[in-house]
């Protein structure tokens, strides 16, 4: 398998769940990114890893948490969620990490649905 | 504040009629500019990166040009297969207060081609 592969594809959980969205990339690349989509807005970016570190995160409230175990995988802890969160999730890399200039590679995302 | 705008918000166009988006930015100082195409239900597909102004750049039916104010995506003779969103993001120079210079997307514009 090649490219950034995210599960679940779809999600639905209750405002008290807690839940988890996985990305993996076969790109060998150095920097890893959580962005959120939301229906008539922006990509929106939450988290940026760059060799397992954290390098940046965006105010983004606490009921995300994100982890990176190694620089190939790239995990969203949910907890207590609003449906305000309700949102495409996109995970995307990149070869080398900020503050190269260079392009995403996105995976199709997980479609979120807080009820 | 640095800000990306795209216009049309959403265009239709019969098969083989020329057209182009428009992706107008305000940063401090431009690193990148990129587009990107979304189909519906997948992640962003990169299509080109333009560096400084007077730049241009094609792929197949598209060509990608910059100016120092904005960059216009010229879509020649397209076709129902072109119809997709299509994004465009900037990136500024860093900033003193992050370690991170961020990649700002804009909101799109969704593209229908009719046959």
């Amino acid at each position: 398998e090649t490219g950034v592969t995210q599960t679940p594809r779809h999600l639905v959980m209750g405002m008290t769940n807690k839940k988890s969205l996985k990305c993996e990339q076969h790109l060998g690349h150095n920097a890893m990114y959580w962005y959120k989509q939301s229906a008539k807005k922006p990509l929106e970016l939450m988290f940026v890893y760059s060799l397992e570190e954290r390098v940046e995160n965006n105010s983004v409230p606490s009921r995300f948490s994100p982890e990176c175990p190694n620089s190939s995988h790239l995990f969203l802890h949910l907890h207590t969620l609003q449906p305000e969160d309700s949102a495409l999730y996109l995970c995307a890399s990149s070869p080398q990490g900020p503050p190269t200039v260079e392009k995403l590679f996105f995976g199709s995302g997980t479609q979120l649905s807080v009820l | 504040e640095d800000q990306v705008t795209q216009s049309p918000e959403a265009l239709r166009l019969q098969e083989g009629e020329s057209s182009s988006l428009n992706c107008s930015y305000t940063v401090s100082g431009l690193r990148g500019l990129f587009w990107y195409r979304q189909d519906p239900g997948k992640g962003p597909e990169f299509l080109f990166t333009l560096y400084s102004a007077g730049e241009e750049k094609e792929k197949e039916r598209l060509k990608a040009t910059l100016t120092k104010k904005e960059s216009f995506l010229h879509i020649t003779a397209p076709k129902p297969e072109d119809s997709a969103t299509y994004l465009c993001a900037v990136q500024g120079i860093l900033l003193a207060e992050t370690s991170y210079d961020k990649v700002i997307f804009g909101p799109g514009t969704s593209l229908s081609v009719i046959p």
